[in-house]
């Protein structure tokens, strides 16, 4: 039974392409997260969904959007890879609506981009 | 701006030891303090959540401290196990930045 599901585990793929990552959680939570662990294992929040809304937007490139087709699912779409993009992304999730009182982050178990 | 530390970066203990991890963050304003455990090429779990009127929660073998003021958290583990091995991860829930800030962790290995 997993709870926050990301696919794919790895993706290896060139510069330039265009690319999605999937996110699911089955746990009922009404807010979704966006995370990139960079190579020195920084977790940096990129966006935040709250019941399909975006409440969130940290400043990431606008070759980034997330699209979220019902609460329990947020996708990242990244447009014209670059060799930076390389990282885990982390999907997270929390019950509240925004990851306050008391609230415990749910992650998913990421996927390694790698872009040549 | 948040800034939140983790010393050591990297720890190995033998067997049976007890273990303290440390974070420190640098605004006290917090709601509340989360320890993570990130295994290898794995996603993150949460270990403990401590509430920013709280000072301490205790999970099993694991015990996490917080005192706001001072802007410093502990992890207590207890009679760690090779189990026990992954990186540790703390992250602060800062008042008024609708964001999660987290410390680079802390690597720890237990050798049986």
């Amino acid at each position: 039974d997993t709870a926050v599901s990301q696919t794919p585990k790895y993706l290896v793929t060139q510069m330039g392409n265009d690319k999605s990552i999937k996110c699911e959680q089955n746990l009922g939570h009404d807010t979704m997260y966006w995370y990139k662990q960079d190579s020195k294992k920084f977790l940096k929040i990129m966006f935040s969904y709250n019941n399909k809304e975006l409440i969130i937007n940290e400043t990431v490139p606008n070759r980034f959007s997330p699209k979220s087709p019902d609460k329990a699912h947020l996708n990242l779409h990244i447009n014209s890879l670059e060799l930076g993009d390389s990282a885990v992304y982390f999907c997270a999730s929390t019950h509240g609506s925004t990851g306050r009182l008391g609230e415990t982050q749910y992650f998913g178990p990421g996927t390694r981009l790698l872009v040549l | 701006k948040q800034e939140v530390t983790q010393i050591p970066a990297a720890l190995s203990v033998p067997e049976g030891e007890n273990l303290v991890l440390n974070c420190s963050f640098t605004d006290s304003a917090i709601y509340n303090l989360q320890w993570f455990r990130q295994d290898p090429g794995k996603g993150l779990t949460s270990l403990l959540l401590i509430q920013s009127s709280q000072r301490e929660q205790t999970s099993g073998r694991l015990n996490a401290s917080l005192d706001k003021s001072s802007g410093r958290s502990t992890l207590y583990i207890a009679a760690s196990q090779p189990g026990d091995s992954a990186t540790y991860l703390c992250a602060v829930d800062q008042t008024g930045a609708n964001n999660l800030f987290f410390g680079t962790g802390t690597r720890l290995t237990v050798i049986p």
